[in-house]
């Protein structure tokens, strides 16, 4: 099956810096790209995804980037703030038979410093 | 819309005593989705249905643990008995293709 690997682990920035997170897939027929942020105590959300025939899809100050041939993809938060502290998880899908299914990684904690 | 709704949100409980656990997905999403989510093993599935069918269980670590779908409304996690390892919290999600919508979790302690 599809395996995501995503770094870092934990991110600590300044307020007003930028923040890139970085995933990488291994299987080749994935398509589907979601990235959700989790507040602490609270549920995974849907913040931006990508499907493969895109490569770059903004909203706001978040960004999401696709390199089908390397097989990885990344957020960029810019201009950070306090509240957009929180673990970050990319995932990928398949589709097809999967019905849907996402592979994530393991998250990364970002920690924005006023 | 509600959302997808899980109950109950916060459930303590003996080891050995039968836990359950209940979802009810957004209507009109087709698939459904149980995770388990723990500082160790982070956010890890369990099991998935289809139109009520479960696809892939895989993910469900021992024979205690069980799910059903008995209707496109309603599906419940079942941990018979439970052990103090399974202490985590437990996600339902749902979606129609893409993309998943989570439900706010439970939040299970075996004692």
């Amino acid at each position: 099956g599809e395996n995501v690997e995503q770094h870092p682990s934990t991110l600590s920035v300044q307020e007003g810096d930028s923040a890139v997170i970085k995933c990488t897939y291994s299987d080749s027929a994935s398509n589907y790209f979601p990235w959700y942020k989790q507040e602490l105590g609270k549920r995974p959300q849907l913040i931006i995804d990508i499907r493969s025939n895109v490569g770059e899809k903004k909203d706001q100050r978040i960004a999401v980037t696709l390199n089908k041939t390397a097989k990885h993809f990344s957020l960029h938060i810019t201009e950070t703030q306090p509240e957009d502290s929180a673990v970050y998880f990319c995932a990928a899908s398949i589709g097809g038979s999967t019905l849907g299914r996402l592979y994530f990684g393991r998250g990364t904690q970002l920690t924005v410093w006023p | 819309d509600a959302g997808v709704i899980q109950s109950p949100r916060h459930e303590v409980t003996e080891m050995g005593q039968e836990v359950t656990l209940r979802c009810k997905p957004i209507s009109g999403h087709n698939s459904l989705f149980w995770y388990r989510q723990t500082m160790m093993r982070g956010l890890e599935l369990l099991i998935y249905f289809n139109n009520n069918v479960p696809i892939d269980d895989s993910g469900m670590p021992e024979d205690r643990f069980s799910a059903k779908m008995p209707n496109a409304s309603f599906s419940t996690l079942k941990i018979q008995p439970s052990e103090p390892r399974d202490s985590a919290v437990y996600f339902c999600a749902s979606s129609s293709h893409q993309p998943q919508h989570f439900g706010d979790g439970t939040r299970l302690s075996i004692l």
